[in-house]
């Protein structure tokens, strides 16, 4: 079970390049996540998903992408790398709000890709 | 949205206990209150998720006072390896509230000493 996998870990841009990464999650979890992390701004939102084939934008959305075209993955898409979006980059899954008692159920987190945009 | 305010750094000796406060005024009756840790090049793990009054697991316990515009991380006798980033988030339990804004912030950087 190696719950939530992020590639690539590291990787290297230039500004005007696409790329994709991947989160896949083996957990059978219904909602996914990606979040984006800069120094001394904690996590913040880009995108999530509550199923298969739905995508909602979160806090930071602009110059970003996603998909989940099959329920265990989850990617984010740039399509014309800025260097403002050097960052670390997080995915997460959990379940639904239906299981347990109510409050939000906890989210898994990837060990994050780093991605710098030169 | 509810906004999160906590400390900026906390610095603590092993064995001590370590209380970390998290100010949230315009917390929604729906939210949740929900801390998580983050290691160095790890993505955060959940800690520990409360409503109201006091829930306690095997690594910590989280205190609601009864307005719920705050709320507090108790780490029991800490050690080295309690050195991390902790987050309290504040959110709502369903897709209709303001759960799809879920705000980390910046966090409190715990350091344990010997």
């Amino acid at each position: 079970n190696a719950g939530v996998t992020q590639t690539p870990k590291f990787r290297v841009l230039k500004t005007g390049q696409s790329m994709t990464l991947l989160c896949a999650q083996d957990m059978n979890h219904e909602y996914m996540y990606w979040y984006r992390q800069d120094p001394g701004m904690g996590l913040r939102l880009i995108h999530y998903s509550v199923g298969e084939g739905t995508t909602a934008k979160g806090e930071v959305p602009d110059g970003y992408n996603v998909s989940r075209l099959k329920k265990q993955n989850f990617l984010l898409g740039l399509e014309s790398a800025a260097p403002s979006q050097t960052s670390v980059y997080f995915c997460a899954s959990s379940y639904s709000f239906g299981r347990g008692e109510g409050g939000n159920q906890p989210q898994h987190f990837g060990d994050g890709t780093r991605l710098s945009i030169l | 949205l509810a906004k999160t305010t906590q400390p900026i750094s906390m610095d603590s000796y092993e064995g001590q206990e370590v209380n970390i406060t998290c100010s949230h005024n315009n917390i929604a009756t729906n939210d949740y209150i929900t801390w998580y840790q983050q290691f160095p090049s790890q993505g955060p793990r959940f800690i520990i998720q409360g409503y109201k009054t006091k829930v306690t697991n095997e690594v910590a316990s989280l205190f609601i006072p009864a307005d719920r515009k705050s709320s507090t991380l108790s780490l029991p006798r800490v050690s080295l390896s309690d050195t991390a980033v902790y987050y309290c988030l504040v959110g709502g339990s369903r897709l209709t509230d303001s759960w799809g804004k879920l705000q980390f912030g910046a966090g409190t950087q715990v350091v344990v000493t010997p």
